[in-house]
C-alpha cells in the first residue's frame, strides 16, 4: 500500500489554466505538507497542514491554493498557471517532524 | 534564518569506493538533521537521521554523525555501489516542524 500518494504523476497544461493535484495518506499522521522542488533540485516548503489547520503559509503566490477535507488528504489548487509554475510539487506527512518526513513520488507539473 | 549548505556536486566515484558529502547548517536551537535520498524519477526518501549532538544514524551502510560543535552532518559510506547513484539531501527540522533542506548533491557512481 503506497504511505503518501499523488495524483496525476505528470500534468501538461497551458498558461493560464487551472489546476489541482491531490494527495492522501494513509500513515495517520497528523501534518501533511507540499514542497516545490525546481529544476536545479532545490526544494522549498510551501505550505503544511496540521489535522485541517494551516499551520505552514510560506512566501506563495495566492494563485497557489491548499485544501484539507480531512487530516489524509491535502490538494493543492492552482489557478492561471505561469510558465515559471514548472516544477516538480511533493506532498508529504509527518507525525512528528523528530521522524522525519515520509513524501509522496511527486507531480510533475509543465506549464506550456 | 535557518540553513543548510551541502558540497557541489556531482561526486564522481568508482564503485567500491569512499564516499563523504559534507554537510554544514545554521540554526538558532537544536535542529534534528536528515539525508535524505532521490533516486531517477522518484521521490525522497529518509536515509537516515539524528536528533541530538553526538548521535550517529545509520542505514544501509551509509552514516552521519551530528556535530554541534562543527554545525555538520557529514555522510559517509566505506564502500559505494552503482545502486546508490542518486541525489543526496541533508536537511534540518526547525522548531517551526518544517524541513529546511540543502541544495543537493548529486552522486554518479562508475562500474
Amino acid at each position: 500500500d503506497t504511505a503518501v500518494s499523488q495524483t496525476p504523476k505528470y500534468l501538461v497544461t497551458q498558461m493560464g489554466n487551472d489546476k489541482s493535484i491531490k494527495c492522501e495518506q494513509n500513515l495517520g499522521h497528523d501534518t501533511m505538507y507540499w514542497y516545490k522542488q525546481d529544476s536545479k533540485k532545490f526544494l522549498k516548503i510551501m505550505f503544511s497542514y496540521n489535522n485541517k489547520e494551516l499551520i505552514i503559509n510560506e512566501t506563495v503566490p495566492n494563485r497557489f491554493s491548499p485544501k484539507s477535507p480531512d487530516k489524509a488528504h491535502l490538494n493543492l489548487h492552482i489557478n492561471s498557471l505561469e510558465l515559471g509554475d514548472s516544477a516538480v510539487y511533493f506532498c508529504a506527512s509527518s507525525q512528528r517532524q523528530l521522524y522525519g518526513y515520509t513524501f509522496g513520488s511527486g507531480t510533475r507539473l509543465t506549464v506550456v | 534564518g535557518d540553513s543548510v549548505t551541502q558540497m557541489e556536486g556531482p561526486v564522481t566515484l568508482s564503485e567500491e569506493a569512499f564516499l563523504t558529502i559534507n554537510c554544514t547548517y545554521t540554526a538558532t536551537g537544536y535542529p534534528s538533521l536528515f539525508w535524505y535520498v532521490q533516486y531517477p524519477g522518484e521521490g525522497l526518501q529518509l536515509l537516515l537521521k539524528a536528533t541530538k549532538a553526538d548521535d550517529k544514524g545509520s542505514n544501509k551502510g551509509f552514516e552521519a554523525t551530528y556535530r554541534k560543535e562543527t554545525t555538520s552532518f557529514h555522510l559517509e559510506k566505506g564502500s559505494v555501489q552503482v545502486s546508490d547513484s542518486a541525489v543526496y539531501f541533508c536537511a534540518l527540522s526547525d522548531h517551526t516542524d518544517k524541513l529546511i533542506f540543502g541544495t543537493g548533491t548529486r552522486l554518479q557512481v562508475f562500474p
